[in-house]
């Protein structure tokens, strides 16, 4: 079976423009996150969702990011307008349920914010 | 709040053992190891529930207590495989089941 599914898999864009990042969870999954990887910071939660629903986006680090997940094979993680601050790796991770078993990790998307 | 890791970073050679170790100043419910190799997925290795489980898994076990709010995790006979940074994972007691938060992990560099 397919793993989590991730794109783009790298991204360069200029500060100011809207970024657009995807992901597909592996089918069955009822849990999805979205984590931002940093020298700096690590591995930071932004979002949770269960069965579509966002649970708890307090790690979100400003309005300029948005997620959604309009089905149960489908979420995307926006930052409009982006800032080189958000000059990260954004992984997507989804799970059976929560955190009480394994997280299965996407490639993961580089994003570069000139 | 972040666990904490040690250390930061180990050099081993092949053939070495290795500890890293993982504190929190929160009650745990839950403990979780992954090992992420450069520029791929963090990927999972095992969980460990309140109650001071020890796992293993081939020549990598972990151990968590619970009362110190402690886990260490055991590299055995290290190959050059095991290269890669490794990263604790922590849920407190009654947080929700979804809150993991990651340390800012360990790097391991096996040599031969």
């Amino acid at each position: 079976d397919a793993g989590v599914i991730q794109s783009p898999r790298h991204e360069v864009t200029e500060m100011g423009q809207e970024v657009t990042l995807r992901c597909k969870p592996i089918s069955g999954h009822n849990s999805l996150f979205w984590y931002r990887q940093t020298m700096m910071r690590g591995l930071e939660l932004l979002i949770y969702f269960n069965n579509n629903v966002p649970i708890d986006d307090s790690g979100m680090p400003e309005d300029r990011f948005s997620a959604k997940m309009p089905n149960a094979s489908f979420s995307t993680l926006k930052i409009q307008p982006s800032e080189p601050r958000d000059s990260a790796v954004y992984f997507c991770a989804s799970s059976l349920s929560g955190s009480y078993g394994e997280l299965f990790f996407g490639e993961g998307s580089r994003l570069t914010v000139l | 709040q972040q666990p904490v890791q040690s250390p930061q970073a180990v050099i081993l050679r092949e053939g070495e053992d290795a500890v890293i170790n993982c504190s929190s100043s929160k009650a745990l419910y839950s403990v979780h190891w992954y090992r992420q190799k450069h520029g791929e997925a963090p990927v999972f290795l095992m969980i460990l529930l309140k109650g001071g489980e020890q796992k293993g898994h081939e020549k990598i076990s972990a151990s968590f207590n619970e009362k110190k709010q402690q886990s260490s995790l055991y590299l055995t006979a290290s190959q050059l495989s095991y290269s890669g940074t490794y990263f604790c994972g922590t849920v407190a007691s009654g947080a929700g089941s979804y809150q993991l938060t990651f340390g800012k992990g360990t790097k391991l560099s096996v040599i031969p």
